[in-house]
């Protein structure tokens, strides 16, 4: 069945680093890529998409390439701030009807001053 | 703001007690679903319905139930509670080629 990998976390970064959270899937027929962020106590809210291979999702300063040879997702931000801190999901969907989303396990990112 | 209400926020109960979690959306999106998220495992789909009276089952159904008699309610049902149902439950709309939207979840503790 589909699978979804991301990096094991906590991410701990200081404030205008660089960001890669890597994420890498396992899927039948060719799925539509998502990163979707939590802040604390809220809901997951769609960070950006992609929906064919070699699209790049943007959202916010973050970036994400479907990368079909190499089953991949990885989110890049050039200068991450505090607010930033969240936990990312890494997901994708089928495309067999229903749009089931699979998810990865998270990645929980914490931005220091 | 996605239009997604769930109820209630917060919940605690005992063990072997009947719980029902509501979804309503105000979008008329066709799809709706049911997660839980809990550490370690991200989100899993529980149940997710396509229309009015069409639900089918997610990867982690069993103990749980649903229903959907109008297209902007969606309720999940936990016949008898277990522990192992201490979560976080979210509701999603969307799907069709629209990407998903998430309610503000519902936190579940079951003593």
């Amino acid at each position: 069945g589909d699978s979804v990998t991301q990096m094991e976390g906590p991410v701990t970064l200081s404030e205008e680093a660089f960001l890669t959270i890597n994420c890498t899937y396992t899927a039948t027929g060719y799925p539509s890529l998502f990163w979707y962020v939590q802040y604390p106590g809220e809901g997951l809210q769609l960070l950006l998409k992609a929906t064919k291979a070699d699209d790049k999702g943007s959202n916010k300063g973050f970036e994400a390439t479907y990368r079909k040879e190499t089953t991949s997702f990885h989110l890049e931000k050039g200068s991450v701030q505090v607010s930033d801190s969240a936990v990312y999901f890494c997901a994708l969907s089928d495309h067999f009807g229903n749009e089931k989303l699979t998810f990865g396990t998270g990645t929980r990112l914490t931005i220091i001053p | 703001d996605a239009g997604i209400t769930q109820s209630p926020r917060h919940k605690v109960t005992e063990t072997g007690t009947p719980v029902t979690l509501r979804c309503h959306q105000t979008e008329n999106h066709r799809y709706m679903y049911w997660y839980r998220q809990d550490p370690g495992h991200g989100l899993r789909l529980i149940h997710y319905s396509y229309g009015v009276k069409d639900t089918d089952k997610g990867e982690v159904s069993d103990g749980y139930s649903v229903s959907r008699s109008k297209t902007e309610d969606f309720l999940l049902t936990l016949e008898s509670a277990t522990s192992s149902q201490t979560s976080v439950y979210f509701c999603a709309t969307g799907g069709g080629n629209q990407p998903q939207h998430f309610g503000d979840g519902t936190r579940l503790s079951i003593l």
